[in-house]
């Protein structure tokens, strides 16, 4: 049971390369999320995923696009990657009807140069 | 934004409770109150969470006041394993459009 995977766990773009982020979790849950976290700052909701085929917008969605693809799997995608992008980027998901909190992945951190 | 206020730091010595106190004086009567750990840079991990009632497990209690508005999360005997950043979120579960706004929270610092 490897709960919510993220790959790859590194990456250094160039400023204005494209790249996509993949998460996949084994959990069945219903929502999926992506969040960013800058040095010594707390995680900012970038964009998430109720179900498969929904997404909605959180607090910080500019400069990203992502794709429910399936029930498993959440992908971000930077299109124009730019230096302020530089974070590290973490998926999670959860079950709305059960009473237990998000479960995380280990993280992608991300330098745009 | 946020609906939790939280101190920036503590400090707590080895082996003592550690007890880190939240606000969150507009919580809603179907908000859930939640605590997660970050740990390094790792992703945060859930701890325990309360409607109103008092909640313990195997890593921590969680107290509720009477009147919602607070909590106080208690680790019993922290070692030195605990220093993290934590979280106190509030959350509406059973809810179609769930998602959870994340705070600055508290960075912990367990003293040997």
């Amino acid at each position: 049971n490897a709960g919510v995977t993220q790959t790859p766990k590194f990456q250094v773009l160039k400023t204005g390369q494209s790249m996509t982020l993949q998460c996949a979790q084994d959990m069945n849950h219903n929502s999926m999320y992506w969040y960013r976290q800058d040095p010594g700052m707390g995680l900012r909701l970038i964009y998430y995923s109720a179900s498969e085929g929904t997404t909605d917008k959180g607090e910080v969605p500019n400069g990203y696009n992502v794709s429910r693809l399936n029930k498993r799997e959440f992908s971000l995608r930077l299109e124009s990657a730019a230096p302020s992008q530089t974070s590290v980027y973490f998926c999670a998901s959860s079950h709305e009807t059960v009473n237990y909190g998000y479960t995380f992945g280990s993280g992608t951190r991300l330098t745009v140069v | 934004d946020a609906k939790t206020t939280q101190p920036p730091s503590m400090d707590c010595a080895e082996g003592r409770a550690a007890n880190l106190p939240c606000n969150h004086s507009t919580i809603s009567g179907n908000e859930y109150v939640y605590w997660y750990r970050q740990i390094h840079s790792q992703g945060p991990q859930y701890i325990i969470h309360g409607l109103k009632n008092n909640e313990t497990n195997e890593m921590a209690s969680l107290i509720i006041t009477e009147d919602r508005k607070s909590s106080t999360l208690i680790l019993p005997h922290a070692t030195l394993r605990d220093t993290a950043v934590y979280y106190c979120i509030v959350r509406v579960i059973m809810n179609r459009d769930d998602k959870i706004i994340f705070g600055k929270g508290t960075r912990l610092h367990i003293l040997p």
